[in-house]
């Protein structure tokens, strides 16, 4: 099974500034098959990102994934309010498809 | 666009079946351009993949939960289902279905509403 490691934990920031989401897998993620996840209160996770670096229909260009094999990023440039948010990665490229543990991002 | 609804039981008895069923509109469960799953979130375990089904039944199962559950497909009503026998207190969680399409490389991009399954007696 891999296990996906999201730091940090959580983040405290101001609408307007950038940041960047870690997600560091325990072993290669093929295919780049690692997505990113959205999820407010009482919803269910959105689809942000697949493949990487590929987003979702809908999605604004804010929103950015990088990287491949075991290390990926999420970055989000000038935060608007409703970005603020918990933020999963998931692999998907060896069952079981396992989640991150989530980095919460909370209006400073 | 595809839309997911789940329905089924908010309560159930410890050592017994939890039975969940998703109603699959705005597309055919047979088109084969999906994945049809299941995922669960709570707040000890964080997101858990359940398993998946294809539409020629051929399935992937979480091995945590293999020995108990069963995703089916009803290609007549349209709708997948979960079942997770011998359920403990550690089965309460909020149960989604969702589907992985072939669109998105197979990334998971539709997700039911959730619901809230609580074992309990």
């Amino acid at each position: 099974e891999i296990v996906l490691t999201q730091s940090p934990g959580t983040l405290s920031l101001s609408p307007g500034e950038g940041v960047t989401l870690s997600c560091r897998a325990s072993q290669s993620v093929i295919s780049n098959y690692l997505a990113w996840f959205q999820q407010k209160p009482g919803q269910a996770p959105r689809l942000l990102i697949y493949t990487a670096s590929s987003r979702a229909t809908g999605i604004p260009d804010r929103f950015s994934g990088s990287g491949s094999g075991t290390d990926f990023t999420l970055a989000i440039s000038r935060l608007e309010p409703e970005d603020f948010a918990v933020y999963y990665c998931q692999q998907y490229s060896s069952p079981p498809y396992t989640f991150g543990q989530g980095t919460k991002l909370e209006i400073k | 666009q595809v839309q997911l609804q789940e329905s089924g039981p908010g309560l159930v008895k410890p050592s017994q079946t939890l039975s969940l069923t998703c109603a699959v509109s705005g597309g055919s469960i047979t088109s084969g351009s999906s994945y049809w799953t299941w995922i669960r979130q709570s707040a000890g375990k964080g997101l858990e993949w359940i398993g998946r089904i294809y539409t020629n039944g051929n399935t992937n199962y979480n091995p945590s939960l293999k020995s108990r559950v069963n995703i089916s497909v009803d290609t007549s009503k349209n709708q997948f289902s979960l079942k997770l026998g011998s359920v403990t207190a550690a089965d309460s969680a909020v149960y989604y279905c969702a589907s992985q399409s072939h669109r998105y490389r197979w990334g998971t991009d539709v997700w039911g509403q959730g619901t809230t399954v609580t074992v309990s007696s």
